[in-house]
């Protein structure tokens, strides 16, 4: 099955300078690559998702890059504000019948005011 | 758009009872939802997939008959914890995927805190 490793797991930034979280994944049968923001005490929340026929996405502040071949994607997010402060998950499709999704360990980003 | 609920957002019950913790899709239909569980500080574990109208698929080493998932209809699946335990101190969340959606894309509720003492 999928296996998902993020890094790091921890990251605290100044207030205005970018934040990069990197994941990789084991299934090259893999094709969908969704990240999610998790507020203390909160569900998870879809901040942007990338597939496998694209290389990287932008949605203002954040941006996802793809490397199929080397089976890695990453997170930007830049001019951090305190608010981006939350736990971040990447994660990975795995192909089965219902399409479930994989998730990495996390990552702790810490925006400092 | 995709707003997905879930009832009660927190619950504490005596070991030995039975919990149920139901999941709703409020502006959509999801075919499928999915449930994990989630323990302080740690990603989110599927547990199980449930599909309308058909048995759950159970993730290795998720317990069936202590974890009843029930999708009974196009906007509601349930979560049955039978006789709780203090370890399934759990933080639960469900998500779901809009029915006819060619895409992966779920839609997480907010969670359900379970603490059984």
């Amino acid at each position: 099955g999928e296996n998902v490793e993020q890094h790091p797991s921890t990251l605290s930034v100044q207030e205005g300078d970018s934040a990069v979280i990197k994941c990789t994944y084991s299934d090259s049968a893999s094709n969908y690559f969704p990240w999610y923001k998790q507020e203390l005490g909160k569900g998870p929340q879809l901040i942007i998702d990338i597939r496998s026929n694209v290389g990287e996405k932008k949605d203002q502040r954040i941006a996802v890059t793809l490397n199929k071949t080397a089976k890695h994607f990453s997170l930007h997010i830049t001019e951090t504000q305190p608010e981006d402060s939350a736990v971040y998950f990447c994660a990975a499709s795995e192909e089965t019948s219902y399409d479930k999704v994989i998730f990495g360990p996390g990552t702790s980003l810490s925006v400092i005011p | 758009g995709a707003v997905v609920s879930q009832h009660p957002s927190w619950v504490i019950c005596k070991s030995g009872t039975s919990v149920k913790i139901e999941c709703r899709s409020l502006d959509f239909q999801a075919t499928t939802m999915f449930w994990y569980r989630q323990f302080p500080k740690q990603s989110l574990m599927l547990m199980a997939t449930s599909n309308e109208g058909s048995k759950a698929t159970y993730e290795q080493g998720v317990e069936k008959d202590k974890f009843l998932i029930n999708h009974a209809s196009l906007t509601l699946s349930t979560l049955t914890v039978t006789s709780a335990h203090p370890e399934d101190s759990s933080f639960y969340i469900c998500s779901a995927r809009l029915a006819g959606d060619l895409t992966d894309t779920q839609y997480f509720g907010p969670g359900t805190r379970l603490t059984v003492l």
